[in-house]
């Protein structure tokens, strides 16, 4: 079946990098996504990856993909205040199929 | 592009009523699918419209019924409700590239 796990809560500090972790359990996913959620707002897709890829970067975002081990990593360089928010991974068949998330990360960004 | 939106922004409900929730998906796009998140948690799919036609279902009991209309624009009713239907309704919307979702800010039903 479909599950996604990851950690709670996350703190750094400004300008240090953050790392969030996930992992899945449904070796068919064709895509993982990383999605924003700020307090009181919908979710913000941030970036995503195709399973048969293993690195994305997109300016201060790095995503790795560790298909083996069913292990997706969000990398945030320089990571700022607005950057504080709940950071969900997801998955999915691709296309128009359901979208599974996890229970989502907090990130605290300490001044 | 006024991109999702969603009506009500909140809700308050008594256990046993029916409520119905609305989005207007971005401008061009023509599937709409539902997500219930409740406090704490992810988002969990609950159906997905295109075609004015349900066109996947999510482990939701049939309390849960929606509607996509001709201008692509969806309703989510949920009848009979209970406490734990307490939660952050979401819409999101999908076009031709349909690697991405794009989000509603939600409707917050509270039901007492």
């Amino acid at each position: 079946g479909e599950d996604v796990e990851q950690s709670l809560f996350l703190s750094v500090r400004e300008g240090d990098s953050s790392v969030i972790n996930c992992t899945y359990t449904d070796s068919s996913s064709t895509y993982l996504y990383w999605y924003k959620q700020e307090p009181g707002a919908g979710l913000q897709l941030l970036t995503y990856i195709f399973s048969n890829m293993d690195m994305k970067q997109d300016q201060r975002l790095t995503v790795l993909l560790n298909k083996k081990d069913k292990h997706l990593s969000l990398r945030i360089a320089d990571t700022q205040t607005g950057d504080s928010a709940i950071y969900f991974c997801a998955e999915s068949y691709g296309g128009y199929q359901k979208v599974t998330f996890g229970t989502g990360t907090k990130l605290q960004v300490i001044p | 592009d006024a991109g999702v939106t969603q009506s009500p922004t909140h809700l308050i409900k008594t256990r046993g009523q029916q409520v119905t929730l609305r989005c207007s998906p971005k401008s061009g796009h023509d599937t709409v699918s539902w997500y219930q998140q409740a406090l704490g948690q992810g988002p969990q799919f609950i159906f997905q419209y295109y075609e004015e036609e349900e066109r996947q279902r999510g482990n939701f009991p049939d309390r849960f019924s929606g509607h996509q209309f001709p201008n692509y624009s969806s309703e989510l009713n949920v009848n009979a409700l209970l406490l734990g239907d307490s939660a952050l309704y979401l819409c999101a919307s999908l076009g031709t590239s349909a690697n991405e979702q794009f989000f509603g800010p939600g409707t917050r039903l509270t039901v007492l």
